[in-house]
């Protein structure tokens, strides 16, 4: 079964430094998607690609964080410089434009800010 | 502003009972209502998704039941097992739009 493949799976960092996380979308998926869970919590969008193009980031913190999807395949989420509130689950998922709107998340890269 | 309010926050059932979550929504340009189950360390997995256009839909142990007019949706778990305890999170979509807003989850847990 494809599967969205993240990395790393934990990270710890400390406040002010900067960090990133991966993503590799199932292939042939054209919209991915990064969404941050703080524990306890539900899954808040953070920012959608379309192959390469960004659709929303309205929610992204964009002094701190920045999202690329360079050649519409993986992507990179980077926070610099971290803080203490950031820390939570970073989950990506992608989907095909098949209409059965469908996600497919990956398991999570856990950052903990020290 | 918290557009998918989700109820209870945990949930003790007995191995063999009903599971009951319960959603509510706002937003009337939702039109898609899906169900994920999340198990620690994991990420969110679709478990069961409705569509407004039908007031229920059911796969296997599963089903959600929809009231369009009260704008409430819930999961149904029937003879709930322990490889049921996870979390639970509704979800709704716009037309058009992928961008799922999720409820804040139910802890379940099934007891022997």
């Amino acid at each position: 079964e494809a599967e969205v493949a993240q990395s790393p799976r934990y990270k710890i960092t400390e406040k002010s430094q900067a960090v990133a996380f991966w993503c590799d979308p199932i292939s042939g998926h054209a919209t991915l998607y990064w969404y941050r869970q703080i524990l306890g919590q539900g899954p808040e969008l953070l920012v959608q690609f379309q192959d390469e193009s960004v659709v929303d980031d309205s929610q992204l913190p964009k002094d701190r964080f920045s999202a690329e999807r360079l050649k519409g395949v993986d992507s990179t989420l980077k926070i610099q410089p971290a803080e203490l509130g950031d820390s939570a689950m970073y989950l990506c998922a992608s989907s095909s434009l098949t209409g059965n709107y469908g996600y497919t998340f990956g398991s999570g890269t856990r950052l903990t800010v020290v | 502003q918290q557009q998918v309010k989700q109820s209870p926050q945990s949930l003790i059932v007995q191995k063999g009972g009903i599971s009951i979550i319960n959603c509510a929504y706002e937003n009337t340009a939702f039109d898609y209502f899906p169900w994920y189950q999340q198990f620690p360390g994991k990420g969110p997995a679709l478990l069961i998704a409705i569509r407004p256009d039908v007031s229920e839909k059911k796969e296997g142990r599963f089903t959600i039941s929809f009231n369009k007019s009260a704008k409430q949706f819930s999961l149904h778990i029937m003879d709930s097992q322990p490889g049921d305890s996870a979390t639970y999170f509704c979800a709704a979509s716009p037309f058009g739009n992928e961008k799922l807003t999720f409820g804040t989850g139910t802890r379940l847990t099934i007891i022997p």
